[in-house]
């Protein structure tokens, strides 16, 4: 009940293109849903972060689509960029003092310019 | 300035000996962490602290240890190095359980 589960496992986009990578979650305590973006060498950086008391949020070229009744959310990355080839990684966390974030598997995205 | 700062960045030592990774942050968090990072990338916890005392001890070996000698400062101190240890090694800090956590640069440990 504690996984997050993560797809795909990489992603090879089109510069300009969309790119969705797509998370699903099982323990309905969780209240807060970041993804995180790592470049090689690097630690993991938040990119954007969602509550269930929404079910989108934008920012700039980045989107999470949240689902709450299907325990599943999204990032968009409209128009990819070469720059964007990263590994990212959706996570959940809860409130109630469980004081740990799960992560998902990652997906390792490659935009081609 | 760095939000969390990790040190060393590389640390390549022996199989059987012992290492200490040492890990600040200067965000006035009250809660911090350690996650290990593997081959396959990853993330797992290890430890969460919430203002020095251990709340989290996620079926780590008891080979790894732990200390918060203030609410700025989580140490990991690894006995008797293995090879399977060999990681990326990841100290992260957090205002509250569900808010940001900022990570550090990571460690990686190579175990030969």
């Amino acid at each position: 009940q504690q996984q997050v589960k993560q797809s795909p496992q990489s992603l090879i986009v089109q510069k300009g293109g969309i790119s969705i990578i797509n998370c699903a979650y099982e323990n309905t305590a969780f209240d807060y849903f970041p993804w995180y973006q790592q470049f090689p060498g690097k630690g993991p950086a938040l990119l954007i972060a969602i509550r269930p008391d929404v079910s989108e949020k934008k920012e700039g070229r980045f989107t999470i689509s949240f689902n709450k009744s299907a325990k599943q959310f999204s990032l968009h990355i409209m128009d990819s960029q070469p720059g964007d080839s990263a590994t990212y990684f959706c996570a959940a966390s809860s409130s109630q003092g469980t004081y740990k974030y799960i992560f998902g598997t990652g997906t390792r995205l490659k935009v081609l310019a | 300035d760095t939000a969390v700062s990790q040190t060393p960045k590389y640390l390549v030592t022996q199989m059987g000996n012992d290492k200490s990774i040492k890990c600040e942050q200067n965000l006035g968090h009250d809660t911090m962490y350690w996650y290990k990072q593997d081959s396959k990338k990853f993330l797992k916890i290890m430890f969460s602290y919430n203002n020095k005392e251990l709340i989290i001890n996620e079926t780590v070996p008891n080979r790894f240890s732990p200390k918060s000698p203030d609410k700025a400062h989580l140490n990991l101190h690894i006995n008797s190095l293995e090879l399977g240890d060999s990681a990326v090694y990841f100290c992260a800090s957090s205002r509250f359980s569900n808010t940001e956590a900022f990570f550090g640069q990571g460690t990686r440990l190579t175990v030969v």
